[in-house]
């Protein structure tokens, strides 16, 4: 597996304000997604994170609400611009290592918009 | 679209006992793998067990372990003498098979497991 760190862990956020996530890998990754995670929901997919290229997004979210950067095969940011109190959740990255098929998930920020 | 369905939102089960924690999915693929993931209230993500669909044989992981059953499009996890590190959320997800987009994980809503003491 990989060791996967989100910054930051948690947030309290005004509305209007923007916040980036960062998430970090110990070893090379085939694939980085972002996922979000309302109060006691599942999981939804935001975006694959694509490496020197755009983001891949999933019907609902858009790049200018979400901004995501890859610029190498450890590190991606996902950023939650024009907050609202409706972007209250958990914001996930996870990876599939280098010749593996399963995903690994980061810890988690959990942001609360005021 | 494929769909996984978790139909228990809520479970118990008394510590060393034995829980089946039902999936079921929909899928017009004949590749593909499932897994059960694990949400404690810390909230870190943790991966239980996984299956190929084109592997017969049900997985097991020390005291977790599946009954998979292709033709019928379920996947259920069994959890052996239970423990009270096991209470958590628990997700059962589906991915397509190997290549490009088809890493996505589609989730079920979860179902919320308490060990009882």
């Amino acid at each position: 597996s990989a060791v996967i760190s989100q910054k930051p862990s948690r947030d309290i956020c005004q509305r209007g304000t923007s916040l980036t996530i960062q998430c970090q890998v110990d070893s090379q990754v085939t694939m980085m997604f972002w996922y979000r995670q309302q109060p006691g929901q599942s999981l939804t997919l935001i975006a694959t994170a694509n490496q020197g290229s755009e983001a891949t997004y999933e019907s609902g979210f858009v790049i200018d609400k979400f901004p995501i950067s890859r610029p190498n095969l450890t590190f991606s940011t996902l950023t939650v611009s024009n907050m609202s109190p409706e972007d209250s959740s958990i914001y996930l990255c996870s990876v599939v290592p280098l010749a593996r098929y399963e995903q690994y998930f980061g810890p988690g920020t959990r942001l609360t918009v005021t | 679209a494929q769909t996984v369905t978790q139909s228990q939102p809520e479970m118990s089960v008394q510590e060393a006992e034995t829980v089946t924690l039902s999936c079921t999915y929909d899928t017009s693929e004949n590749n593909y793998y499932l897994f059960w993931y694990k949400q404690p209230p810390s909230r870190q993500m943790i991966l239980v067990i996984r299956q190929e669909a084109y592997k017969q044989q049900n997985a097991t992981e020390n005291r977790f372990s599946v009954n998979f059953q292709k033709a019928a499009k379920s996947f259920s996890l069994k959890i052996s003498d239970s423990q009270l590190g096991d209470t958590a959320m628990y997700f059962c997800a589906y991915r397509r098979g190997s290549g490009g987009s088809n890493y996505k994980l589609t989730f079920g809503k979860g179902t919320l497991l308490t060990v009882n003491p």
